[in-house]
């Protein structure tokens, strides 16, 4: 069971919006601590998608975007594209645990 | 441009030991903190265990505590992972992956904006 929880899966047409939530609590995400996401596309390593709860890398596009709000984050995607089906992860620091935690993952569909 | 090229794994007994290492260019690599991810089949990502730049600081997992080592060789450009004491549950995708800045300031900590292949560790009599 991971520290921070995250929907198993989300779906959504071509061009619609999605969103993925990653709650964690007061020993992370509720104690300050930035959120990153990441993408990992089938059969490939994971790429970092946000940083710092709401920046983007240079290269990710701008439908991609992320938003914290007390002991949740959010990840949010408009304009759904089919290249847009991976996995998405939320990762945080843990004060209690010493150490970097990641959510259990959530697979995008897109239909 | 940055590259990290994992390399060590393979197939191991329960109880036995691997090192892993991982070879970093196209960046000042001591500049940076490092961590080692993995990835068990079909499961989600585990955070195992993070070295500060200058390798003075080292942070792991409840999950390989006292088994697992992190270190660094910055002169070499090099992390490794020297896994001991190795159980079926350590089988997964080793990650090696850099942080945007060190692991943790005063204010926040940092996430992981470069990473690596992957190499497979399994863990199997």
């Amino acid at each position: 069971q991971s520290v921070l929880t995250q929907p198993p899966s989300v779906s959504g047409a071509p061009g619609q919006r999605v969103t993925i939530s990653c709650t964690g609590s007061s020993s992370n995400i509720g104690a300050g601590y930035d959120v990153h996401w990441y993408q990992q596309l089938p059969g490939t390593a994971p790429k970092l998608l946000i940083y710092g709860n709401t920046n983007r890398p240079s290269g990710v596009p701008d439908r991609f975007s992320g938003s914290k709000s007390g002991t949740s984050a959010s990840l949010a995607i408009t304009g759904l594209q089919a290249e847009d089906e991976a996995d998405y992860y939320c990762q945080s620091y843990d004060s209690s645990l010493s150490g970097s935690v990641f959510g259990g993952g959530t697979k995008l569909t897109v239909l | 441009e940055v590259q990290l090229l994992e390399s060590g794994g393979g197939l191991v007994q329960p109880g036995g030991s691997l090192r892993l290492s991982c070879a970093a260019s196209g960046f000042s690599f001591s500049s940076y903190a490092m961590s080692w991810v993995r990835q068990a089949p079909g499961k989600g990502l585990e955070w195992v265990s993070a070295i500060s730049g200058s390798g003075g600081s080292t942070y792991y997992a409840d999950t390989v505590k006292g088994r697992f080592t992190i270190s660094r060789d910055n002169s070499k450009n090099t992390l490794y992972l020297q896994m001991n004491s190795l159980r079926a549950e350590d089988t997964a995708v080793y990650y090696c992956a850099k942080h945007y800045g060190g692991y943790c300031s005063s204010t926040t900590c940092y996430g992981l904006d470069q990473w690596g292949q992957g190499t497979l560790v399994t863990v199997s009599s």
